[in-house]
């Protein structure tokens, strides 16, 4: 049974840091991972998306990574700022069961001034 | 393009009470997904329809649990009777068919259920 793990739960840093945020799974087995941000209160806003086949993506200060075979992936976030503060989640596709995303627990990030 | 969209945001009601969540997703997307977000539990999946039929609900805590997705664009998640432990937040979310979306997953805003 595919399980996901995220690891700081919570997490706080002054401005202009750099981060990794970091997320373990236990079944290599994946069609894809994907992160969300969701901000209190609110849905969840897809930020990347990594399919299997692939190392790292990119979007703007942000990028992810993902180790198929050691079961883990990163959102590094450069520069980061006090709107970035929110509640980062992983979400791993398993490849027995490409309908289905198996979420994480979340790291829940505060960037402050 | 509107995004998955979800009614009530809120609502407030009594034990025993029937409850009724209803979601749009966005057009052209075939699969639909209604997760339960909790402290306690973080985010479950409930249950998820392939081009309008019901593929799992495994996920489905109890009978007084239901959904129905009468076409593409409209689904409803269906509480009766509500209980305290139902207090959550329930969300939908669409995906379009693979391998255009690439399996990428658009959630709505949530609707938040308090159970007296």
């Amino acid at each position: 049974k595919q399980e996901v793990t995220q690891i700081p739960a919570a997490l706080s840093v002054p401005e202009g840091e750099n981060l990794v945020l970091n997320c373990s799974f236990t079944d290599s087995a994946i069609y894809n991972l994907q992160w969300f941000r969701q901000d209190p209160g609110k849905g969840l806003t897809s930020l990347l998306l990594i399919q299997s086949s692939q190392r790292e993506q990119t979007s703007g200060r942000l990028n992810a990574s993902l180790d198929k075979s050691s079961g883990r992936s990163t959102l590094y976030i450069a520069a980061s700022q006090p709107g970035d503060s929110a509640t980062y989640l992983c979400a791993v596709r398993p490849a027995y069961n490409t309908d289905k995303l198996i979420f994480g627990t979340g790291t829940r990030l505060q960037v402050f001034p | 393009d509107a995004g998955v969209i979800q009614s009530p945001r809120h609502e407030v009601t009594e034990m025993g009470q029937e409850v009724t969540l209803r979601c749009k997703p966005i057009s052209g997307h075939n699969s639909l997904f209604w997760y339960r977000q909790t402290m306690m539990r973080g985010l479950e999946l409930l249950i998820y329809f392939n081009n309008n039929v019901p593929i799992d609900d495994s996920g489905m805590p109890e009978d007084r649990f239901s959904a129905k997705m009468p076409n593409a664009s409209f689904s409803t998640l269906k509480i009766q009777p509500s209980e305290p432990r139902d207090s959550a937040v329930y969300f939908c979310a669409s995906s379009p068919p693979s391998p255009t979306g690439r399996g990428e997953l658009f959630f709505g805003e949530g609707s938040r259920l308090t159970v007296l």
